[in-house]
């Protein structure tokens, strides 16, 4: 157990819905990330916050939005969905900002299905 | 843009030591090579981290050059267990902060 956790464990919904998955990071980390992995694929990183401030931002689409809130814990919506969209979606927290001496603890993931 | 580059795949056996490189052409000067190990529907796990020379610890070695223009993860006498999917994770050099992930490579352990 990472100490990370994410609701829900699996979604499934329909094309042109919108959803928001949350991610709550272990206790004391500062930093949150968004990552889809897509069936069989590699990890995309989506986007990053630090203490509540947008601090990297990777391939997330403009469809796709994040936001931290003070007690730490993470939400990511996507809206429009298209069938394209279904993949794994995990959250992964560290204590701080970069990659030096800040190992990220992942969650079990949010399964994402779209029909 | 940096870009990283691993093999696709990879087979062994039961004790045997294999070595995973990872290319990564332009990393940023001041970040660090990660190496994760993921199981199919988990999320990747944190296996070892290093900026130069060698690093060991309790389950791997990491070895990188002087030009840090790659690195390679060693895993001495793998296991069964030991199948899973490795990516490396590098920092851009080209941007102000990125998180550039490898494409994985798919270890098999054979008995």
């Amino acid at each position: 157990d990472s100490g990370v956790t994410q609701t829900p464990k699996h979604l499934i919904t329909a094309t042109g819905q919108r959803v928001t998955l949350r991610c709550s990071p272990r206790s004391g980390d500062l930093s949150v990330y968004w990552y889809q992995q897509s069936l069989d694929q590699g990890l995309q990183f989506l986007i990053q916050y630090y203490n509540g401030e947008e601090r990297a931002k990777g391939n997330i689409l403009e469809r796709f939005s994040a936001q931290q809130f003070p007690d730490l814990h993470s939400e990511l919506n996507l809206s429009s969905l298209e069938l394209g969209d279904s993949a794994l979606y995990f959250c992964a927290s560290s204590a701080s900002y970069g990659l030096a001496y800040n190992e990220q603890f992942f969650g079990p993931g949010t399964r994402l299905t779209v029909l | 843009l940096a870009k990283t580059t691993q093999p696709i795949s990879m087979d062994s056996y039961e004790g045997q030591e294999v070595n995973i490189t990872c290319s990564h052409n332009n990393i940023a000067t001041n970040d660090y090579i990660t190496w994760y190990q993921q199981f199919p529907s988990q999320g990747p796990r944190f296996i070892i981290q290093g900026y130069k020379t060698k690093v060991t610890n309790e389950v791997a070695s990491l070895f990188i050059p002087a030009d840090r223009k790659s690195s390679t993860l060693s895993l001495p006498r793998v296991s069964l267990s030991d199948t899973a999917v490795y990516y490396c994770l590098v920092g851009d050099g080209d941007s102000n902060y990125q998180l550039i992930w490898g494409a994985g490579t798919k270890l098999i352990i054979k008995p």
